[in-house]
């Protein structure tokens, strides 16, 4: 079946990186996602990979993606305040019109 | 480019009243979902379409019904309120591979 795990909460300093990891159990989604959630808002995609490749990186953002493990990371560099937020995981299966199965989200901490 | 919108933001319904949570997107996105987030839960699919005309149930779709008369609209319907709920739902629609754009959100409170 399909399950989406995440820790709950990462803590780090301003100027710092942070790791964000995922764990899942399906290895047939298309696609994997990475969703940003500010208080009171909805998601914002931040980034995805592709299920076939090994890493993506979009200026401060590192996704790593390792199938054998079947272990997704985000990195961010530099973490400022504003990225202050919950970070959620998700698997999206192509053939049933791109359903999201997320994770329950992890909430980063970023102290000044 | 409003992108996707819903409404209400906001509403309290009593236990066995019925309505409708509208959706509507402007980005011509052949598919469209609605989910809801529950605290320590992350966001669960109730029903998904492909396209007008083609709708499906997704994790969570019982208590619920949507129907896609036409490609921007994808209203979700409560048909007898329950507590259980009591829910921050969004509507999000895609444009695969680049993941589905949400909605800001309607928190619905059932008393």
């Amino acid at each position: 079946g399909e399950d989406v795990e995440q820790s709950l909460f990462l803590s780090v300093r301003e100027g710092d990186s942070s790791v964000i990891n995922c764990t899942y159990t399906d290895s047939s989604s298309t696609y994997l996602y990475w969703y940003k959630q500010e208080p009171g808002a909805g998601l914002q995609l931040l980034t995805y990979i592709f299920s076939n490749m090994d890493m993506k990186q979009d200026q401060r953002l590192t996704v790593l993606l390792n199938k054998k493990d079947k272990h997704l990371s985000l990195r961010i560099a530099d973490t400022q305040t504003g990225d202050s937020a919950i970070y959620f995981c998700a698997e999206g299966y192509m053939e049933y019109g791109n359903k999201l199965v997320f994770g329950a989200g992890t909430i980063l901490r970023v102290k000044s | 480019n409003a992108g996707v919108t819903q409404t209400p933001k906001f509403q309290v319904l009593k236990t066995g009243q019925s309505m409708t949570l509208q959706c509507a997107q402007d980005m011509n996105h052949e598919y469209m979902s609605w989910y809801r987030q529950d605290p320590g839960m992350g966001l669960r699919l109730i029903h998904y379409s492909v396209g007008a005309g083609i709708t499906d149930q997704g994790e969570v779709p019982n208590g619920y019904n949507v129907s896609r008369s036409t490609t921007e609209d994808f209203p979700l319907r409560l048909l007898s309120a329950a507590p259980s709920q009591t829910s921050v739902y969004f509507c999000a629609s895609s444009d695969p591979p680049s993941g589905y754009t949400f909605g800001s959100g309607t928190r619905l409170t059932v008393v």
